[in-house]
């Protein structure tokens, strides 16, 4: 299995500004996901990150919204930009590991005033 | 991948097993089905998963039909820490093979 933590856990936001939510794992994982999870909805995979290479976005995600940095096997970073309530939502970030067992982290909470 | 059908809800008696559907008719050979489960917003948990065999873990086992056309996850005595969105997904064991979410199936625990 592997432990991932997320920073920050909670925050409010004013419209217009930008977060940057850290996601940190125990473990050396070749891939990382970022998802969103809207209230009251299921998840919604954003990108994958891998490292070495830039980021690869779902439909309807780009990456001027959702820059995603991954410096290393064990960190990733998602930024929310220029953010509106329509940003409120839980941002989870998601490795596989060697065993082909995608794990999650505790999740964001983001809600944007 | 192929599309999952839960049924959106269902109701547990506490002590009781817990049987959870999942028709996934259009799954495909390289396919496995994973089972994951999202208590009160919490990131979500692993819980099992298999190819065409019956599994079984610590917290639940997973049966799936010898046409591969659907599965059952088996809580076997249902505890109030149980109640959570239920996901089925089927996914490809592949480092490129994406878990996507449906809408899962809410279970509720009852004392």
């Amino acid at each position: 299995s592997a432990v991932i933590s997320q920073k920050p856990s909670r925050d409010i936001c004013q419209r217009g500004t930008s977060l940057t939510i850290q996601c940190q794992v125990d473990s050396q994982v070749t891939m990382m996901f970022w998802y969103r999870q809207q209230p009251g909805q299921s998840l919604t995979l954003i990108a994958t990150a891998n490292q070495g290479s830039e980021a690869t976005y779902e439909s309807g995600f780009v990456i001027d919204k959702f820059p995603i940095s991954r410096p290393n096997l064990t960190f990733s970073t998602l930024t929310v930009s220029n953010m509106s309530p329509e940003d409120s939502s839980i941002y989870l970030c998601s490795v596989i590991t060697g065993g082909k067992t995608q794990y999650f982290g505790p999740g964001t909470r983001l809600l944007v005033l | 991948d192929a599309k999952t059908t839960q049924p959106t809800s269902m109701d547990c008696a506490e002590g009781r097993a817990a049987n959870l559907p999942c028709n996934h008719s259009t799954i495909s050979g390289n396919e496995y089905v994973y089972w994951y489960r999202q208590i009160h917003s919490q990131g979500p948990q692993y819980i099992i998963h298999g190819l065409k065999n019956n599994e079984t873990n610590e917290m639940a086992s997973l049966i799936i039909t010898e046409d591969r056309k659907s599965s059952t996850l088996i809580l076997p005595h249902a505890t109030l820490r149980d109640t959570a969105v239920y996901y089925c997904i089927v996914r490809q064991l592949s480092n490129t093979g994406k878990l996507i979410f449906g809408q899962g199936t809410t279970l509720q625990v009852k004392p």
